[in-house]
């Protein structure tokens, strides 16, 4: 089954630490991209990359950091430089060509405890 | 500033009735729309899309419908049924901006009533 994997579906982190989150696909998708979801917020961009070794800044990228060293992983670092990190996290992926949709994973429910 | 615009956070309907949500949009240069539905703790599911050479797509109870001119586009749900409650996210894209990412609105949660 093709699909976008996302794991820990649940994380926990002290301040002052990062974490690092996991997303995976196997649909041969080029782009792929990481959302922030606050409540009454929306989905927010944080960071996306359409190819490989190549990543670019969404609207909300401070204190977070992405490498795209596969075309099938684009994990998400939570640096402590992230002021409110406590927040659900989306990977999503897309054919990189107009007119398709993004799939997305199940989330990451990250706490800050 | 945003650019994708969901003005209603709720919206309560009858099961059976017709259920509308909106969407407005500020960026001329989005060719690309779509709906998303999202239960909680859970990610979005595609649910329904238009490109900006069309007014109107349809999909079996859903039909979203564009108004380019208005720069506002809407979900009709018919007729609507209690397991379409969830979160409904609008989403945009320009060919050539962000890296064709999807801009979205926050949301507008519809609870449908039996």
């Amino acid at each position: 089954d093709g699909g976008i994997t996302q794991s820990p579906k649940y994380l926990f982190r002290k301040e002052g630490q990062n974490v690092t989150l996991s997303c995976e696909q196997n649909l041969n998708h080029d782009a792929m991209y990481w959302y922030r979801q606050d409540p009454g917020q929306g989905l927010r961009l944080i960071y996306y990359s359409q190819i490989v070794n190549d990543f670019q800044k969404g609207d909300i990228a401070e204190g977070y950091s992405v490498s795209r060293e596969k075309k099938e992983s684009f994990p998400l670092t939570v640096t402590s430089a992230q002021k409110n990190p406590t927040a659900f996290y989306l990977c999503a992926s897309r054919l990189r060509r107009a007119n398709t949709e993004a799939f997305f994973g199940q989330g990451t429910r990250l706490t800050v405890v | 500033d945003q650019q994708v615009k969901q003005n209603s956070p709720s919206l309560s309907v009858q099961e059976g009735r017709i259920s509308i949500l909106n969407c407005d949009y500020t960026n001329s240069m989005f060719d690309y729309f779509l709906w998303y539905k999202k239960y909680p703790a859970e990610g979005p599911t595609f649910l329904i899309s238009i490109s900006s050479i069309k007014d109107k797509n349809e999909d079996g109870r859903f039909t979203v419908f564009l108004n380019k001119s208005a720069k506002h586009l809407s979900l009709h749900i018919v007729p609507s049924q209690p397991g379409d409650s969830a979160v409904y996210f609008c989403a945009a894209s320009a060919r050539n901006q962000a890296g064709t990412a999807l801009i979205f609105g926050k949301g507008t949660t519809l609870s449908v009533s039996s």
